[in-house]
Formats: structure tokens, C-alpha cells, sequence
């Protein structure tokens, strides 16, 4: 069965430091591997995806992950955090096998950012 | 750009009632969801279709049952609302074919059943 990991439940960081959100999955097989935002009161907004390829993705709000099949991760960059960042991520696996076009989510990483 | 929308944002029932959570998407596409968030618990799939009048069970269908008879429509049906099911709840929709398809959120519903 697919799951995922999300091993901070709350981060705390100042404006203009940089951010790494941590995600590790469990997955038989080739994953698919998302990063989502949640605005306060808001539905979920992709960020960025991975499929295949480059290891290193790019996303919406200067946001990037990195792949890394040997740690089984995605972890969630950017390397300079504004105050319209704070929201909840949710890091997601899906896969073509065990779940067909379904997504697994991690519990969320809360962040606060200090002004 | 996708939308996909949801009848309310703020429910407050009782005890016992039946209540229907819509959700409408309007790119034509062959899957939607239901899930439910918690604090804590991140996203729980409820049920999913992959097609009009088609459905499947997720992680957490007991209490809910759902009712797609358009492609576009995708309804949650709470039989008998219990407290337990005080939640949020985000409706969702992708394409078909594969594990590697975005799926679109609806802004939520945050039900309280008292």
C-alpha cells in the first residue's frame, strides 16, 4: 500500500530565510508525487509534480522539490519564504499500480512565517 | 482554467438528518473525489468515481455513501448525520488514464453536525 510521511507538523521560519518541507513516501513502483498548498479556508492548489525525468522540479511561487529515489523523497525547497507562504502543505504519491488514478496524502505541514 | 465548485461553503445540521454535499466540475473529466480533513489527519479518501453511475470505496466510506448520474455532478450523501462527521470537506476531480494526473480542488464545505 502507498503512504506517505509529512515528519513535521509545524514549522516556524522568518521572512526571507529559506525552507525545506520534508515528505517521504512508500510506493511498489514508479510514483507520481505532488506538493500541494492550503490557504487558510481554501481548497487544495498544486504547487508542483513529478512523473519523470529531471529529478530536480520547479513549481508555481518559486517553489521547487527534489526526487530522490534512493531516500524515497520529495522534499519541498524555496530558498527565500514571503509572508503569503504561511498555509499548509500537503505532500501526495499516486501511481499507476495498487490505486490506479487515486492520491495518497501525508498529514500536512503547517507553516508559520515571521515577519 | 478548471473549476470546480461546491453548493456550500458552511453547513450546520443535526443529529440524524440526511445531507447532501454537491460538487460540479466543469472540464469533462472522467474522475472526482470526496475526501475529508481533519487536523492531524491530513486528507481520507471517502469515494471516488471514474465514471458516470460508477463508484468506489476509498479509506473511510462508512457513514457516506455518493451518486454520480452526470459527469459532471458528483454528490456525498450523509444518511443519517452523526457528530463524528463534523469535518471538512473537499470535493475533487482529474483526468482519466494513469497516476500521474493533477486532481482539481473545490473550495470545501465545512459541515458541523450538532
Amino acid at each position: 500500500a502507498q503512504s506517505v510521511t509529512q515528519p513535521d507538523i509545524h514549522i516556524t521560519v522568518s521572512e526571507g530565510a529559506s525552507l525545506e518541507l520534508r515528505c517521504n513516501y512508500s510506493y511498489g513502483a514508479t510514483p507520481y508525487l505532488f506538493w500541494y498548498v492550503q490557504s487558510p479556508g481554501q481548497g487544495l492548489q498544486l504547487l508542483l509534480k513529478y512523473f519523470s525525468g529531471d529529478t530536480l522540479v520547479q513549481g508555481i511561487k518559486g517553489f521547487e522539490a527534489e526526487f530522490k529515489r534512493s531516500q524515497s523523497s520529495f522534499n519541498l525547497r524555496k530558498p527565500s519564504v514571503h509572508w503569503s507562504d504561511a498555509a499548509e502543505y500537503f505532500c501526495a504519491v499516486g501511481g499507476l499500480t495498487g490505486g490506479g488514478n487515486k492520491l495518497t496524502f501525508g498529514t500536512g505541514t503547517q507553516l508559520k512565517v515571521e515577519l | 482554467d478548471v473549476k470546480v465548485t461546491q453548493s456550500s461553503r458552511y453547513l450546520v445540521k443535526r443529529t440524524g438528518e440526511k445531507v447532501f454535499l454537491e460538487c460540479v466540475q466543469d472540464m469533462d473529466h472522467e474522475n472526482m473525489f470526496w475526501y475529508r480533513q481533519d487536523p492531524g489527519l491530513g486528507l481520507r479518501l471517502i469515494y471516488f468515481s471514474y465514471d458516470v453511475k460508477m463508484k468506489e470505496k476509498g479509506d473511510i466510506p462508512e457513514g457516506y455513501s455518493v451518486s454520480r448520474e452526470k459527469k459532471e455532478r458528483f454528490s456525498l450523501i450523509l444518511e443519517s448525520a452523526s457528530t463524528n462527521q463534523t469535518s471538512m470537506y473537499l470535493c475533487a476531480s482529474s483526468f482519466a488514464a494513469g497516476g500521474n494526473n493533477e486532481q482539481f480542488f473545490g473550495p470545501g464545505t465545512r459541515l458541523t453536525v450538532l
